[in-house]
């Protein structure tokens, strides 16, 4: 929805392992969301990015995710040393400005063995 | 403690009929409220929204209500159709997030069946 891609659709890794996500909007949203959803959960919010101010972290559920956004566009979400409970779908969403609407991309489930 | 209950895990309608699929939320600072409609391995879909200022929104067979004093919205689909079949999942916003992100706050969602 609204042009946002994200890469990959799928990921594996085993426990310890770090991992990156990628969330490619289309240009024009300056603001730039991480959700997850774990199993049987709504969304959880984890972080925002709007234009050059610094990030709103305040979801980031430990000290190892850490997410970037370069040039105002692509997005990195990064867990270090992933544990099983990472597992879930992890969405990327974007808010156009003065909207309050926000478009999510089709997610990447990752499962931590 | 969850702030946005869907109290309802699923629901099952006759096609043709009516499909209500209700919300409540606890934090008086929500102004905004949106319903999404997620089918499996994709993203959620925005459908419908409504600000505080309203009691009712509606777009084609999809209507929402907003009850403030009761802290309390629903949507109402009318005629549902088996292409409705999906999970839904209500959202909410304030205007006093972090550093105004308006970030979400979701609803653990429905799962809505039409039958033929």
């Amino acid at each position: 929805g609204a042009g946002v891609s994200q890469s990959p659709s799928n990921k594996v890794t085993e426990k310890g392992k770090d991992v990156e996500l990628r969330c490619d909007p289309i240009s024009g949203h300056t603001a730039l969301y991480w959700y997850r959803q774990s199993l049987g959960q709504g969304l959880e919010f984890l972080i925002y990015f709007q234009g050059n101010s610094a990030p709103d972290k305040s979801g980031l559920p430990s000290d190892r995710f850490s997410a970037e956004r370069t040039g105002g566009s692509v997005s990195t979400l990064t867990i270090q040393r992933t544990q099983q409970e990472d597992s879930a779908v992890y969405l990327c969403a974007v808010r156009g400005q003065g909207a309050r609407e926000q478009f999510f991309g089709p997610g990447t489930r990752l499962t931590v063995l | 403690d969850q702030q946005v209950k869907q109290n309802s895990p699923s629901l099952s309608v006759q096609e043709g009929r009516i499909s209500i699929l209700n919300c409540d939320y606890t934090n008086s600072m929500f102004d905004y409220f949106l319903w999404y409609k997620k089918y499996p391995a994709e993203g959620p879909t925005f459908l419908i929204s409504i600000s505080s200022i309203k009691d009712k929104n509606e777009d084609g067979r999809f209507t929402v209500f907003l009850n403030k004093s009761a802290k309390h919205l629903s949507l109402h689909i009318v005629p549902s159709q088996p292409g409705d079949s999906a999970v839904y999942f209500c959202a909410a916003s304030s205007p006093y997030s972090g550093a105004g992100s308006y970030q979400l706050t979701f609803g653990k969602g429905t799962k809505l069946s039409v039958i033929p």
